[in-house]
């Protein structure tokens, strides 16, 4: 399989733990995104990498958040200190970089569904 | 901020039946692209808009891009039950719309 994945799939945590997500983008794409998802709602942007640099960040993003691309290759996303309103689904994309500055389509991953107890 | 809503919210349509949702940008778009989501899955990519004033069609999919490009469509012709889910757009800067949940009648 030459898509997006993720893992775990599901993970049940209890306040105040940590945790981390792993997402294996597709080998040729240079982007990297993760969003997070809540019933009924639209991806919400939290990050995104170009290779292995972290563009940007999204405000939303609280310092418990921290997400690395270390080789320009799959990358981590981590929640420290996790919080019950932390519960959603957190979902990846992976894509190539578009010509001068243009965004190309977005290839996501099957998500990693959080529960925080 | 850049927003993007999409009106309406929830549409159910009896199979056979035409469906059309909305995107409307805060801003100007450069792009718009459109995805859909299916109940449980993630978010699948159908179309990308760039110019002013364009329409793409893909069989009983018809996508339009605003002539301000701050406004797009995505209208869908004689529904069928494989059309059931949620249709997003996304505009420059990763940002989705908050999406039009599709469900068909049969």
């Amino acid at each position: 399989d030459t898509g997006v994945s993720q893992n775990p799939r599901h993970k049940i945590t209890k306040r105040g733990q940590n945790v981390t997500f792993r997402c294996d983008p597709i080998s040729e794409h240079n982007r990297l995104y993760w969003y997070r998802q809540t019933l009924g709602q639209g991806p919400e942007f939290l990050t995104y990498f170009q290779n292995e640099a972290q563009l940007e960040k999204s405000r939303l993003l609280s310092d418990r958040f921290s997400a690395e691309r270390p080789k320009g290759s799959f990358s981590t996303l981590e929640i420290q200190r996790t919080e019950q309103g932390d519960s959603a689904m957190y979902l990846c994309a992976s894509s190539s970089a578009g010509e001068a500055g243009a965004w190309n389509e977005q290839f996501f991953g099957p998500g990693t569904r959080l529960t925080v107890l | 901020g850049q927003q993007v809503m999409q009106i309406p919210q929830y549409q159910h349509v009896q199979e056979g039946e035409d469906f059309t949702t909305y995107c409307n940008s805060s801003t100007t778009l450069s792009n718009i692209q459109w995805y859909k989501q299916r109940p449980g899955g993630h978010p699948v990519f159908l179309i990308q808009l760039v110019k002013s004033g364009e329409v793409k069609k893909q069989k009983r999919l018809t996508f339009q891009f605003g002539e301000a490009k701050k406004n797009s469509s995505l209208h869908i012709t004689a529904t069928q039950t494989t059309d059931v889910g949620t249709y997003f757009c996304a505009g420059l800067r990763v940002t989705f719309g908050t999406g039009t949940r599709l469900t068909i009648i049969p």
